[in-house]
């Protein structure tokens, strides 16, 4: 069983629409938990940071961690052309020593 | 320049060439990182510095060198590479090591083709 599991997609919504990616993870030592986003011909930069379990709000972005069923989420509300790229999650228990990334998710929003 | 630079950004070499990867970063950061990005495949962590140290080597094969001579640079010596070994290799930076933010800055990469 891989370590953190995402799927690749590629996943295509229009404009303005909720986004919704997801990860699962095998490890419950875990604790520490990212998202990062990667724009095509870039390097991945970090969008969201969360410890523990519990929601947290950034603008249209709000991250999500369920420790209890080892899976975590990002939501984009009202989502933009300029949110087209690929989202990677990144978990760790020892913050940014070791992470451990997802394969990442491609999304496109279509305008 | 600010943030992390790598050059070259673009590099095709023959399995029996050797060339180098270099990475530098403006940011005042103490701890630097290879990684590999492969096509539908997680970020690989390869190499970790800190404070020019090496603290991780994550069963990379020899033919993967680093090197740190400073805490602002960071170079990958590549020789005898397999067609597998195409990737694009990542370089990152961060404030601290184990740093809690868990942020790391990345470069834009060096995208490497291995004919």
């Amino acid at each position: 069983q891989k370590e953190v599991e995402q799927d690749p997609g590629p996943l295509s919504v229009p404009e303005g629409a909720i986004v919704s990616l997801n990860c699962t993870y095998s490890n419950s030592a875990f604790q520490y938990f990212m998202w990062y986003r990667q724009y095509s011909r870039k390097g991945p930069e970090l969008l969201m940071y969360t410890y523990s379990s519990g929601n947290k709000e950034d603008g249209r972005f709000t991250a999500q961690v369920d420790k209890s069923s080892k899976y975590i989420s990002l939501f984009i509300r009202d989502s933009q052309p300029s949110d087209s790229a690929t989202y990677l999650c990144a978990i760790s228990n020892f913050g940014n020593e070791k992470l451990t990334f997802g394969t990442g998710t491609r999304l496109t929003i279509i305008p | 320049e600010t943030g992390v630079t790598q050059t070259p950004r673009h590099l095709v070499m023959g399995m029996t060439n050797k060339k180098s990867l270099k990475c530098e970063q403006h940011l005042g950061h103490n701890a630097m990182y290879w990684y590999k990005q492969s096509a539908k495949k997680p970020l690989e962590l390869m190499f970790v510095y800190s404070l020019e140290e090496r603290v991780e080597n994550n069963s990379v094969p020899s033919r993967f060198s680093p090197e740190c001579p400073n805490s602002s640079h960071l170079f990958l010596h590549l020789h005898t590479l397999q067609p597998e070994d195409s990737a694009l290799y990542l370089c990152a930076s961060s404030q601290e090591l184990r740093s809690n933010t868990g942020e790391l800055f990345f470069g834009e990469g060096s995208r490497l083709t291995v004919l």
